[in-house]
């Protein structure tokens, strides 16, 4: 079985601050974890992934992740926010069978 | 360029209808997928297909129906048994050998009971 947790299901944080999405997973076998976006009335973006190499991955728009093993995290972060990054945050694993789960997802709200 | 279309991007359906939301792909993706996102409770997995003329049951098949007769296309009937349908539909896709590569969504389906 798999799963994915995500702390917070609203996130605020000013323009120009870091962003810090928490994301921790349960699964039997190593997983392979992601990072999405969905801006409003959209389908989800795919921000970057973890497959096994790098532990700590970059992706899109300035957003990283670290996959912590010994934590079962894979949180996302971003150094400096910017109000384009307001959206809904999606942490997901898929871990030997092939299906995605998600978690239930992270508003991040920016104050300008 | 290539991509997954999900139509209508709004549809409004009445009570005890049934309603057929559109998936197409032209990826060459083997596998599509359809969820359900509901406000704070993420995305559920209603149906999976890997392979033309199959399909599976996701976490909340019930109330739904699918097919799968092109590699392109996998439409999600709502159908009049689904009591809570208002809802926004997620249709993606995958390669077989792509579960490193995560999925590719469509821009969703929004539904409304009326």
């Amino acid at each position: 079985a798999q799963s994915v947790t995500q702390l917070g299901s609203h996130v605020s944080v000013s323009e120009g601050a870091l962003v810090l999405l928490r994301c921790n997973y349960s699964s039997s076998v190593p997983p392979y974890l992601f990072w999405y976006v969905q801006y409003p009335n959209q389908g989800l973006q795919l921000l970057l992934k973890y497959t096994s190499a790098a532990t700590l991955v970059k992706g899109i728009n300035g957003f990283e992740a670290e996959f912590k093993k010994s934590e079962t995290s894979f949180h996302l972060t971003k150094p400096s926010a910017h109000m384009s990054d307001a959206a809904e945050y999606f942490c997901a694993v898929s871990a030997g069978n092939e299906k995605l789960t998600f978690g239930t997802g992270t508003r991040l709200t920016i104050i300008p | 360029d290539g991509g997954i279309t999900q139509s209508p991007k709004y549809l409004f359906r009445k009570e005890g209808q049934n309603v057929t939301l559109s998936c197409e792909q032209n990826l060459n993706h083997d596998a599509m997928y359809w969820y359900r996102q509901d406000p704070g409770q993420g995305l559920r997995l209603i149906y999976y297909s890997q392979i033309v003329n199959d399909f599976q049951k996701g976490d909340i098949a019930e109330g739904y129906s699918v097919s799968r007769e092109k590699k392109e296309s996998f439409p999600l009937t709502v159908t009049s048994a689904q009591k809570n349908p208002t809802a926004f539909y997620l249709c993606a896709s995958r390669t077989v050998s792509g579960t490193i590569y995560g999925y590719t969504f469509g821009s969703g389906t929004r539904l409304t009971v009326v």
